[in-house]
């Protein structure tokens, strides 16, 4: 059973598009998170929901907007997308106080 | 602000030898929690280790161990008898008892030759 589960796993889109990326966990964490990993592979930190609520919201472009219709579920919508756009997007679930993060299999998105 | 430095870009071993790799992190805090995570070619993201700030024995997962010396606000990851499956980027990661957030190093690289 896929516990971090998100998709799609490759994303390749040209400039300007909006898109997507779903999350779901089915671990029964009351919180959620989206990470960019860059080129270098670092890892970064966009966003967090506890329990639908925003928690997170570091300096990321308002083209990016995060969305959690319930605690198992953080989708991330991206308008007008941008070449400094690509990258690997993580989605990760835990309980808030200190337990390890699960981490998704990634979303690769290019922009052609 | 925390920060988790791994000076180590690359690393390799020996496939059956032991090899360390570095972690430190600055923190003004007294508890956290320090993780260690594997990533393979795949590009999942494994936990491999953690560890308690408040615990003073390291923690030890099979072949994967940690040194974690708190006064030093150092964080590092010994895997013994080397396999070609660990071969991977590694990432330190740190967090807070009330934050939610993971503070990732800048990871490791490890080859594991044959």
């Amino acid at each position: 059973d896929t516990a971090v589960s998100q998709t799609p796993k490759y994303l390749v889109t040209q400039m300007g598009n909006d898109k997507s990326i779903k999350c779901e966990q089915n671990l029964g964490h009351d919180t959620m998170y989206w990470y960019k990993q860059d080129s270098k592979k670092f890892l970064k930190i966009m966003f967090s929901y506890n329990n639908k609520e925003l928690i997170i919201n570091e300096t990321v472009p308002n083209r990016f907007s995060p969305k959690s219709p319930d605690k198992a579920h953080l989708n991330l919508h991206i308008n007008s997308l941008e070449l400094g756009d690509s990258a690997v997007y993580f989605c990760a679930s835990s309980h808030l106080r200190g337990q390890p993060q699960h981490f998704g299999d990634g979303t690769r998105l290019s922009i052609l | 602000a925390q920060t988790v430095t791994q000076s180590q870009p690359e690393m390799s071993v020996q496939e059956a030898e032991t090899v360390t790799l570095s972690c430190t992190y600055d923190t003004s805090e007294s508890d956290y929690y320090l993780f260690w995570y594997k990533q393979p070619p795949s590009r999942q993201m494994i936990l491999v280790i953690r560890q308690e700030a408040y615990k003073q024995q390291n923690a030890t997962e099979n072949r994967f161990s940690v040194n974690f010396q708190k006064a030093a606000k150092s964080f590092s990851l010994k895997i013994s008898d080397s396999q070609l499956g660990d071969a991977a980027m590694y990432f330190c990661a740190y967090r807070s008892p009330e934050g939610a957030r993971l503070t990732f190093g800048e990871g490791t690289q490890l080859t594991v030759n044959p």
